[in-house]
């Protein structure tokens, strides 16, 4: 079954520079998230989009915009980058039509953002 | 706020045994969903079984099963006949029952569980 495909798998990038990172979710899957997760840590949340809007946002740095496009891959754009930001980023998608598997998100591989 | 503890930083079984992964929840939702995601030293985020709450059936799935106790708002993990494949980092998780798009997950800290031969 196809699954979620993120691009880069990995990045580096140096302080100060701009990275964008995308997000294919599963086919007739409409509905994307976007986590951070550092090292040793568990995913924090960062923003959603249903149907091309966002529908949620979480603790996202004013640095990071993100949008979702009218084929339903979602990129998410981080500029400014701080040291900090190093850290692997999660999309995962799900169904918003209220079908039994509508409340399950699948993640994608992740890509490691590595900030020199 | 919804919060997800996980206890147990790190757990180990001897291979073929059975072990158990800790979680509790805070939530004054009456509906919603929990959630076992498996990460392996990969880091991909595997799902491993879901729970729904107003279902009071224990979910199962092949060697996994949930212990679901909605009042004492724990969710714990039985892992039967453990195989090294096992070995991954376990994150217990809660969502919402929301409109779509909402329903974000919130993660407990993590039990990384080591499953020795």
């Amino acid at each position: 079954a196809a699954g979620v495909i993120q691009s880069p798998r990995h990045l580096i990038k140096e302080k100060r520079e701009t990275a964008t990172l995308k997000c294919y979710p599963i086919p007739r899957h409409d509905t994307v998230y976007w986590y951070q997760q550092g090292p040793g840590q568990d995913p924090q949340f960062l923003i959603s989009f249903y149907e091309k809007m966002q529908s949620d946002k979480g603790s996202i740095p004013d640095r990071f915009s993100a949008q979702q496009f009218s084929d339903y891959h979602s990129e998410l754009n981080m500029s400014s980058l701080e040291l900090g930001d190093s850290a692997l980023y999660f999309c995962a998608s799900s169904r918003g039509d209220g079908g039994p598997t509508q409340e399950t998100q699948y993640f994608g591989p992740g890509t490691r953002l590595l900030v020199l | 706020a919804q919060t997800v503890t996980q206890s147990q930083p790190e757990m180990s079984v001897q291979e073929a045994e059975t072990v158990t992964l800790s979680c509790t929840y805070d939530t004054s939702e009456s509906d919603y969903y929990l959630f076992w995601y498996k990460q392996p030293p990969s880091r991909q985020m595997i799902l491993v079984i879901r729970q729904e709450a107003y279902k009071q059936q224990n979910a199962t799935e092949n060697r996994f099963s949930v212990n679901f106790q909605k009042a004492a708002k724990s969710f714990s993990l039985k892992i039967s006949d453990s195989q090294l494949g096992d070995a991954a980092m376990y994150f217990c998780a809660y969502r919402g029952k929301l409109k779509p798009g909402t329903g974000k997950l919130i993660f407990g800290q993590g039990t990384t569980l080591q499953v020795k031969p």
